[in-house]
């Protein structure tokens, strides 16, 4: 089993939905979760932490569940800049300084 | 602000010929990590450094060297290219906690490196 592992996607949706992302770590020790937004060819860049309380950023909230050991992005009123790759990235426990990348979700949003 | 800093950008190479990616960062961040990108793989990583002195493996170390001389530069170099090592590199950088870096990675714009 990956240690972080995302659906692939693309999901495709129009502008003005909501959309989802999970993504699922194998650590049960892992302490902190992220998401990540690349850009086709850029490099990528933080777009939120994952808190336990979980985090809202404007139209962006992201949730983490110890229980079943995943996080999840959330994305309402999605803009056409929304499209992207998005990124899972978890550190794997403790006195670890590894930070594991999922392979990523495409998100595409049309008009 | 030039942040972190990646040479080259692009490369070609025979298979059996050495090279070394540079990466330098700006920002006095303790923790430096280098990643390779491929289609359907996701980023993963390389090697990593969380102080001038040491170093790690990552995930797929096998073929890389790294050194961590000062805090500014963590050069990563292939000692015998192959193909399989075609890829995106990208070099990034974080402050560091005691247990680890704090999430923020600050990466370089990235190499793009084929291996004929």
């Amino acid at each position: 089993r990956k240690e972080v592992e995302q659906d692939p996607g693309p999901f495709n949706v129009p502008e003005g939905a909501t959309v989802a992302f999970n993504c699922t770590y194998s650590n049960s020790a892992s302490q902190s979760f992220f998401w990540y937004r690349q850009d086709c060819r850029k490099e990528p860049k933080l777009l939120m932490s994952v808190y336990s309380s979980g985090n809202e950023d404007g139209r962006f909230t992201a949730q983490l569940n110890r229980a079943s050991q995943y996080i999840s992005l959330l994305i309402r009123d999605s803009k056409l800049s929304d499209s992207a790759t998005y990124l899972c990235v978890v550190n794997m426990g403790w006195g670890t300084d590894k930070l594991i990348f999922g392979t990523g979700t495409r998100l595409q949003v049309f008009p | 602000n030039a942040g972190v800093t990646q040479t080259p950008k692009f490369q070609v190479l025979k298979t059996g010929q050495s090279m070394t990616l540079q990466c330098a960062q700006d920002m006095n961040h303790e923790y430096m990590s280098w990643y390779r990108q491929d289609p359907g793989m996701g980023l993963r990583l390389i090697h990593y450094s969380v102080g001038a002195g040491i170093t790690d493996q990552g995930e797929v170390p096998n073929g890389y060297n790294v050194s961590r001389s000062t805090t500014e530069d963590f050069p990563l170099r292939l000692l015998s290219a192959a193909p399989s090592q075609t890829s995106v590199y990208f070099c990034a950088s974080s402050s560091s906690y005691r247990t680890g870096p704090s999430g923020e990675l600050f990466f370089g714009e990235g190499s793009r490196l084929t291996v004929l």
